[in-house]
């Protein structure tokens, strides 16, 4: 069945770079579209970027300067990297899947991420 | 970009009661193919984030009947008849008509 996972640090210090990975089962990731999407504790859903199914990326303006995502077929992962992180990059980073009508049909669990000293 | 607003940010009720929770964008989410590209989720604690509607009012595999969606344009609504426990969560609207895509706000369902 389709599942997304992520993984990654629970703690970084502040202006130092986020390392996440989004492993992938029941799909590909030529078939698929992937995004991440954040929450800082308390608040509400924000949507970092994509990864389309050719590979081509597009991200919030907001976050575009600092922010990479990447991925490896092979090992059906989708990557994010973001640097200069503050703490108000501390929320907890979700992957999620998009269907091909365009909305978000499966989630991972998401992984907390705390930026501090 | 768009911009995705969910006036309420709670809203009260009691089991059985009906509920609606509406979305308005700062444009149109209707695409050429004659689609608006605004889906619906629920956030429970402990649980993964959960696709209800698409296309603004199209039910996801498995969601109960008493989740509807309806609106068009700029104007959208999330109804829930005859609210059961499990459904006091919080609900988020996402826009994926253009990039950046963008969520509402959110709405928790808060029991009376």
């Amino acid at each position: 069945q389709v599942q997304l996972k992520e993984s990654g640090p629970g703690l970084v210090q502040p202006s130092q770079t986020l390392s996440l990975t989004c492993t992938v089962s029941g799909f590909s990731l030529t078939s698929y579209h992937v995004s991440w999407v954040r929450q800082p504790p308390g608040k509400g859903l924000e949507w970092m970027g994509v990864i389309w199914t050719g590979g081509s990326t597009a991200y919030n303006s907001l976050l575009k300067s600092r922010l990479s995502i990447s991925r490896d077929i092979s090992k059906s992962q989708v990557f994010l990297k973001m640097n200069s992180l503050q703490t108000e990059d501390t929320a907890t980073y979700y992957c999620a899947r998009v269907d091909y009508s365009s909305y978000f049909d499966y989630w991972g669990q998401g992984v907390m991420v705390t930026v501090s000293s | 970009q768009i911009t995705l607003t969910q006036q309420a940010e709670s809203l009260w009720i009691s089991p059985g009661e009906r509920v609606s929770i509406t979305c308005r964008a700062s444009q149109s989410l209707l695409y050429t193919d004659g689609k608006h590209y605004l889906s619906w989720y629920q956030q429970r604690p402990g649980q993964t984030t959960k696709a209800l509607i698409y296309h603004a009012s199209v039910r996801t595999d498995g969601v109960p009947t008493r989740f509807i969606g309806s609106g068009s344009g700029t104007e959208f609504t999330l109804s829930i008849e005859h609210v059961q426990p499990e459904d006091f969560a919080i609900y988020y609207c996402l826009q994926t008509l253009k990039s950046p895509y963008t969520f509402g706000a959110g709405t928790k369902l808060e029991l009376k």
